[in-house]
């Protein structure tokens, strides 16, 4: 298993600023997750971060939006930049352990709620 | 690429059963999982079921999968309160694919 700490848990951001939502996790992890939970709906990934490479966008994320930090094995940040009130959202952090063969699990992070006003 | 559908809204009166359906659209999908979201919290994995599997129980849970329909299901039996919650259901391809596709979520209402 995996405990993820993610923080802030909660933050409410004027518009045009940016927020850095920082992902700790209690092992080391080769693959970490980024997703979005917009108000009422489903998780949306938006990037696939390993260390030592640039982070991969999911259609409709691009990097100078969502700007993707991944310096080691056990860390990783998000910043969601220049915002508007359409990024109020849950962020959450995820990582996967398994391999993905069989057992296969994905852990999340409490998420980081934030709102833009 | 995956879609997965599940309805929006289920209420159930504690002690009764609590079923939660869920329909996926790529047949390759390997495992399938339901997770739990609760007020003000990250998802909690629940259980999951690898797609040769039909049935898998874990104490109150229950998960049916028919991979024919391409049709998941969870079974809560003897709901209570605390399960009152948003229950996600995920797909996940493998062959070097590593991610998961979710559904809407399931907001379970339990009354008292």
């Amino acid at each position: 298993s995996a405990v993820i700490s993610q923080k802030p848990s909660r933050d409410i951001c004027q518009r045009g600023t940016s927020l850095t939502i920082q992902c700790q996790v209690d092992s080391q992890v080769t693959m970490m997750f980024w997703y979005r939970q917009q108000p009422g709906q489903s998780l949306t990934l938006i990037a696939t971060a390993n260390q030592g490479s640039e982070a991969t966008y999911e259609s409709g994320f691009v990097i100078d939006k969502f700007p993707i930090s991944r310096p080691n094995l056990t860390f990783s940040t998000l910043t969601v930049s220049n915002m508007s009130p359409e990024d109020s959202s849950i962020y959450l952090c995820s990582v996967e352990t398994g391999g993905g063969g069989w057992g296969t699990e994905a852990f999340f992070g409490q998420g980081t709620r934030l709102t833009v006003v | 690429g995956e879609d997965v559908e599940q309805s929006l809204f289920l209420s159930v009166r504690e002690g009764d059963s609590s079923v939660i359906n869920c329909t996926y659209t790529d047949s390759s999908s390997t495992y399938l999982y339901w997770y739990k979201q609760e007020p003000g919290a990250g998802l909690q994995l629940l259980t999951y079921i690898f797609s040769n599997m039909d049935m898998k129980q874990d104490q109150r849970l229950t998960v049916l999968l028919n991979k024919k329909d391409k049709h998941l299901s969870l079974r809560i039996a003897d709901t209570q309160t605390g399960d009152s919650a948003i229950y996600f259901c995920a797909a996940y391809s493998g062959a070097g694919s590593y991610q998961l596709t979710f559904g809407k979520g399931t907001k379970l209402s339990v009354i008292p």
